[in-house]
């Protein structure tokens, strides 16, 4: 059964502590992603990789790292420099074929108390 | 000026109805167009591509037309099942396929 999945589904903070969220897909894409989601707002990029071992910073990375040391995986930490965490987190993969369709997982749901 | 808009909505419809959602984009760049559709407190899911000849799938038709920069979303017969936020969602050329989202326009339909 392919697809990408995230863990957790619900994840809760406190203030000053870092986070790792998870993001996995068995889907051989080449690309993954790293969106927010704020109520009212559309999707904001925080981080892609193209490829194992590489990735790039999107619009808001401030606050946030990831690695990508296998072609499934694509953790996030969302440190405790991001100013306002709160937030849907979605991981989106595309590729090989139809590299700009993105797949998404059911994201995590990111409280800071 | 964002570069995707959307409608917020939300549209409240009758069963049966026929709505249309519209989108406009700033970048005249933009390679591929869609729309997704994401459930409250779910992840977006593609609903469809849109092609500059149009295309159909079932009760759904979309549009696209460069020029105006503009895309549309024609929901024919609504259901219950169609109530959900309809995102318009652009891609940009460059190194690599960015997507770019629109905030979503909310249906809801109503028996």
């Amino acid at each position: 059964d392919g697809g990408i999945t995230q863990s957790p589904k619900y994840l809760f903070r406190k203030e000053g502590q870092n986070v790792t969220l998870s993001c996995e897909q068995n889907l051989n894409h080449d690309a993954m992603y790293w969106y927010r989601q704020d109520p009212g707002q559309g999707l904001r990029l925080i981080y892609y990789s193209q490829i194992v071992n590489d990735f790039q910073k999107g619009d808001i990375a401030e606050g946030y790292s990831v690695s990508r040391e296998k072609k499934e995986s694509f953790p996030l930490t969302v440190t405790s420099a991001q100013k306002n965490p709160t937030a849907f987190y979605l991981c989106a993969s595309a590729g090989p074929i139809s590299t700009d369709t993105q797949y998404f997982g059911p994201g995590t749901r990111l409280t800071v108390l | 000026r964002k570069e995707v808009e959307q409608d917020p909505g939300p549209f409240n419809v009758p069963e049966g109805a026929t709505v249309a959602f519209n989108c406009t984009y700033s970048n005249s760049a933009s390679q591929s167009f869609f729309w997704y559709r994401q459930d409250c407190r779910k992840e977006p899911k593609l609903l469809m591509s849109v092609y500059s000849s149009g295309n159909e799938d079932g009760r759904f038709t979309a549009q696209l037309n460069r020029a105006s920069q503009y895309i549309s979303l024609l929901i024919r017969d609504s259901k219950l099942s169609d109530s959900a936020t309809y995102l318009c969602v652009v891609s940009l050329s460059g190194g690599y396929n960015k997507l770019i989202f629109g905030a979503g326009t909310r249906l809801a339909v109503h028996p």
